[in-house]
């Protein structure tokens, strides 16, 4: 089992919608997670982080942790046309400072 | 504030060449990461420094990748020879904790691009 899995997609989701992105991990992942935002071309940057159990919420992202499913996931609301990427989920790994990323998922908003 | 930068941006090289890529990362962060991306995936690591220090090179195939971090600050990684599955994305990424006080903040520079023919 990888230590991040993503649905890689594409997930579609109308213009206005909710965009409901998913990611599981392992055991051997420490309990602090994070999702970046990656274009097209471009690098991927830190959108969100979460290291306690439950939802924590930024403007239109709200980023909510199981740890007793082992999943994080990341709401958009009123997803517009520029929230189309890839989004990548990321653990830090156990007590370092390695951080591992998942596949990602790509996302359109279709207008 | 300048942000991590890359160089150079895109390689074209022909296989069992060497090539080179350069990372300056954001001043006084001390931790550095090589990152390798290929097309539809996620970043894999290749190599993580804590100042100049190599803590965690697992990933590195080291029969012809090699890495360096010359007093904590800039870092190349070179490939020699370079193989057509090489054809990747380099990311270099910065962060300016280390350890378990790392917040899993990092900062990308815009990647090195290099195609292996």
């Amino acid at each position: 089992q990888k230590e991040v899995e993503q649905n890689s997609g594409p997930l579609s989701v109308p213009e206005g919608a909710i965009a409901s992105l998913n990611c599981t991990y392992s055991d051997r992942v420490s309990q602090s997670f994070f999702w970046y935002r990656q274009y097209s071309g471009k690098s991927p940057e830190l959108i969100m982080s979460i290291y306690s159990n439950g939802d924590k919420e930024d403007g239109r992202f709200t980023a909510q942790l199981n740890k007793a499913s082992q999943y994080v996931s990341l709401l958009i609301r009123d997803s517009q046309p520029s929230d189309s990427a890839t989004y990548l989920c990321a653990a830090r790994y156990s007590s370092a400072s390695k951080i591992i990323f998942g596949s990602g998922t790509r996302l359109s908003i279709r207008p | 504030e300048a942000g991590v930068v890359q160089s150079p941006r895109y390689k074209i090289i022909e296989k069992k060449q060497p090539v080179a890529f350069w990372c300056n990362p954001i001043s006084g962060h001390n931790t550095l990461y090589w990152y390798l991306q290929n097309l539809g995936q996620g970043p894999e690591l290749l190599i993580r420094y804590e100042n100049e220090e190599a803590v965690d090179d697992s990933q590195l195939p080291k029969d012809r990748f090699s890495a360096e971090r010359l007093k904590g600050v800039d870092s190349t990684l070179k490939i020699q020879p370079a193989e057509l599955g090489d054809s990747a994305v380099y990311l270099c990424a910065s962060s300016s904790a280390t350890g378990i006080t790392n917040t899993g903040e990092l900062f990308f520079g815009e990647g090195s691009r290099l195609t292996v023919l």
